[in-house]
């Protein structure tokens, strides 16, 4: 068991609405990414934060932000959802964002579907 | 930038039959190469890594710069190996991935 816990599994949310997303990534962890996977196609990295500062960013728009909290959880803000925001949101946690031997953990993800 | 192609959506073999999955990267550095697995209802999770050179579950993958590829094989391939599988590439200043669009892989009894 990898310990990265996401909430909520699914949701439905209506076109210009708002979503948050919130990650608990795994003990010890300071570094958590957000990833947005559409149906057929692997994960995409939205953004990832190293002791709560966003320290890079995939191609995603501003309305795409995050949180990082003193204890490492996380959140993932979508404003002025569109229907093509549809996807599963992946968090994925890791010791150091820098190092690149340290092993990416996922979580089950939070499936959002925009109406 | 940075791009993984797998170039099968869908793979089929039959059980004890020898499985390769595709995967070609484009990258000008020096790459840092994952497979990872999801298996049915289940998360997300590390198959293997080039820089570890290991064997798991019977996979292995070479790296091979001369052909950008990173191919994962069995020899002998088994029902439970039935999963979706992505290759990754770690790149950037946050050391994100970069995934391929996957290739199901269905062991038929």
């Amino acid at each position: 068991e990898t310990g990265v816990t996401q909430s909520p599994t699914h949701l439905i949310k209506t076109r210009g609405q708002q979503v948050t997303l919130r990650c608990s990534s795994q003990s010890g962890h300071n570094t958590v990414s957000w990833y947005q996977q559409a149906l057929g196609q692997g994960p995409q990295f939205i953004f990832q934060y190293y002791r709560e500062e966003e320290n890079g960013r995939g191609n995603f728009p501003p309305r795409f932000s995050g949180l990082q909290f003193p204890n490492y959880s996380s959140e993932l803000n979508v404003n002025a959802l569109e229907l093509d925001d549809s996807a599963l949101y992946l968090c994925a946690s890791s010791l150091a964002g820098a190092s690149s031997g340290n092993t990416i953990y996922f979580g089950e993800g939070s499936w959002l579907t925009v109406v | 930038a940075q791009r993984v192609t797998q170039p099968e959506k869908l793979l089929s073999v039959f059980k004890g039959a020898p499985v390769e999955l595709k995967c070609n990267y484009s990258y000008s550095g020096s790459p840092e190469l994952f497979w990872y697995v999801q298996y049915s209802r289940q998360r997300l999770q590390l198959l293997l890594r080039h820089i570890s050179r290991e064997s798991i579950k019977g996979f292995t993958a070479d790296l091979n710069k001369g052909e950008t590829s990173f191919h994962l094989k069995k020899p002998f391939a088994q029902e439970e190996d039935s999963a979706m599988y992505y290759c990754a590439l770690r790149s950037g200043s946050a050391r994100q991935l970069t995934f391929g669009s996957g290739t199901q892989l269905t062991v038929l009894p």
